[in-house]
C-alpha cells in the first residue's frame, strides 16, 4: 500500500486550523492508520492510531479521521508547538508503510 | 518510565557489517512486538523490520531482505538488528520503536521510540 500525503507543506499563523490529508493506494485494513509529529532532531511521537484514536497524553486539538483510501488529521487550532512534519502510517497490511510527510510551517 | 536507548550506529563501508542494538526499560519487555525504523538524512520515515514478543515471527522490508537480520532477547531486554552487506543507500538515522498493542504485535502503531542511532555507509 502506498500512501500519499498532501499537501507537501502547509503554511498557517497560530491559532488556524490545519487540516492533512493522507490517501491510500487500496483500502486500510481495520482502519490501521496512525499519525506522527515529528520535530527536527527528534524521534517521531505517536499522535493517532485506529484512525481516530488519540495516543496518551496527546491533546484534544489533534482529531483523525476516515476510512478505507482517505484519512486525514486536523489540528483544530495550532499551537506554536505544533509546528513540525507530520507522517501517516499504515500497519494492517504487510510491509507497514509510512506516507512522504506534510511540513507546517508558521506563515 | 518506558526509555528505549539504541547504539551501535557508525561509519561502515560499503559491504560492510553493522550490528545495532536497543536496550528496553519500563515496561514488560516480552510482551511488545518491536519494530526498527530508519530515517535518509533529509527524508521521511520507513519501517525496516519487525520482531514479535516471543521472537517467533520477524518481517523485513524487501529493502533489507535477506541483508538484515532482527533478533531480541527478553532476558536482557534488547532488540538487535544485524545489518551485512551495507550499502549507501542504508545511511540513515535508525530508531528502535515499540509496537503499542499486545494482542495485535506487529500489527499496530509504534507508540515509544527511542533517539536514534545514526549510520553512515560511505567509503
Amino acid at each position: 500500500i502506498v500512501l500519499t500525503q498532501s499537501p507537501g507543506t502547509l503554511s498557517l499563523s497560530p491559532g488556524e486550523r490545519a487540516t492533512l490529508s493522507c490517501r491510500a493506494s487500496q483500502s486500510v485494513s481495520s482502519s490501521s492508520l496512525a499519525w506522527y509529529q515529528q520535530k527536527p532532531g527528534q524521534a517521531p511521537r505517536l499522535l493517532i492510531y485506529g484512525a481516530s484514536r488519540r495516543a496518551t497524553g496527546i491533546p484534544d486539538r489533534f482529531s483523525g479521521s476516515g476510512s478505507g483510501t482517505d484519512f486525514t488529521l486536523t489540528i483544530s487550532r495550532l499551537e506554536p508547538e505544533d509546528f513540525a512534519v507530520y507522517y501517516c502510517q499504515q500497519y494492517g497490511t504487510s510491509p507497514q508503510a509510512f506516507g512522504q510527510g506534510t511540513k507546517v510551517e508558521i506563515k | 518510565e518506558v526509555q528505549l536507548l539504541e547504539s551501535g550506529g557508525h561509519l561502515v563501508q560499503p559491504g560492510g557489517s553493522l550490528r545495532l542494538s536497543c536496550v528496553a526499560s519500563g515496561f514488560t519487555f516480552s510482551n511488545h512486538a518491536m519494530s526498527w525504523v530508519r530515517q535518509a538524512p533529509g527524508k521521511g520515515l520507513e519501517w525496516v523490520s519487525s520482531i514479535s514478543g516471543s521472537a517467533g515471527s520477524t518481517f523485513y522490508a524487501d529493502s533489507v531482505k535477506g541483508r538484515f537480520t532482527i533478533s531480541r532477547d527478553n532476558s536482557k531486554n534488547t532488540l538487535s538488528l544485524q545489518m551485512n552487506s551495507l550499502r549507501g543507500e542504508d545511511t540513515a538515522m535508525y530508531y528502535c520503536a515499540r509496537n503499542y498493542d499486545i494482542l495485535t504485535g506487529y500489527w499496530s502503531a509504534f507508540d515509544y521510540w527511542g533517539q536514534g542511532t545514526l549510520v553512515t555507509v560511505s567509503s
